[in-house]
């Protein structure tokens, strides 16, 4: 069956360090992957896309990488900082008619 | 520009009772979405519209909800008669076209089934 995973429900790290967030995914060939960050009570707001034949993109502090061999994307946040608290999800596009498939998120938390 | 507007924000209602969530697009938007989302869960796609067509309903649960897209612009979806695992925030989003790639999402109406 098809299947997207990201791995940690929950990340706690240091303010400063680098937080690397993970999406596995089976029995899809996405043409794309896309990072969204969704604050409580709030909608997803769209950071980062990859495509298929790009291995690397980065946007200031952020950087994606998509592995299409090992069906992974890492989502990487440098000198991370408080404010970047939130849940990230994944959404690859891979669903019935091209339709944006999500998966859980996992929810970052950057101490002081 | 303003983003995409949803309303109510939170609905408490009982069961069996009919709801509706309304949708306004960002302007120019041919393509809007309806999600689902359920506690400690990614959204999950109900319907899609391109202009006023719904090119994609498969999860819509058509016994009890509808939508329509009236002239292409904003758009209505309902629940009627509701149940209690209807309970979880419907999001609306839009993007320039099917394969725009990019969704904008609204902030959600929060729903409570008691």
């Amino acid at each position: 069956s098809q299947k997207i995973e990201q791995n940690s429900e929950a990340l706690n790290i240091q303010e400063g360090k680098t937080a690397t967030l993970t999406c596995n995914y089976t029995n899809y060939s996405p043409a794309y992957l896309q990072w969204y960050r969704q604050d409580p009570g709030r909608g997803p707001v769209f950071l980062l896309l990859i495509r298929e034949n790009e291995k690397e993109k980065r946007k200031e502090r952020l950087k994606v990488t998509f592995d299409t061999t090992l069906k992974q994307s890492l989502f990487h946040i440098t000198a991370s900082q408080p404010a970047d608290s939130a849940t990230y999800l994944c959404a690859l596009h891979g669903g019935s008619q091209g339709n944006l498939i999500f998966g859980k998120g996992t929810k970052l938390s950057v101490k002081p | 520009e303003a983003g995409v507007v949803q309303s109510p924000r939170y609905k408490i209602i009982e069961k069996k009772q009919p709801v509706a969530f309304w949708c306004n697009p960002i302007s120019g938007h041919n393509t809007l979405y309806w999600y689902r989302q359920n506690l400690g869960q990614g959204p999950e796609l109900l319907i899609r519209y391109e202009n006023e067509e719904a090119v994609d309903d498969s999860q819509l649960p058509k016994d009890r909800f509808s939508a329509e897209r009236l002239k292409g612009v904003d758009s209505t979806l309902k629940i009627q008669p509701a149940e209690l695992g209807d309970s979880a925030v419907y999001l609306c989003a839009s993007s320039f076209q099917t394969g725009g790639e990019t969704q904008y999402f609204g902030p959600g109406t929060r729903l409570l089934v008691l």
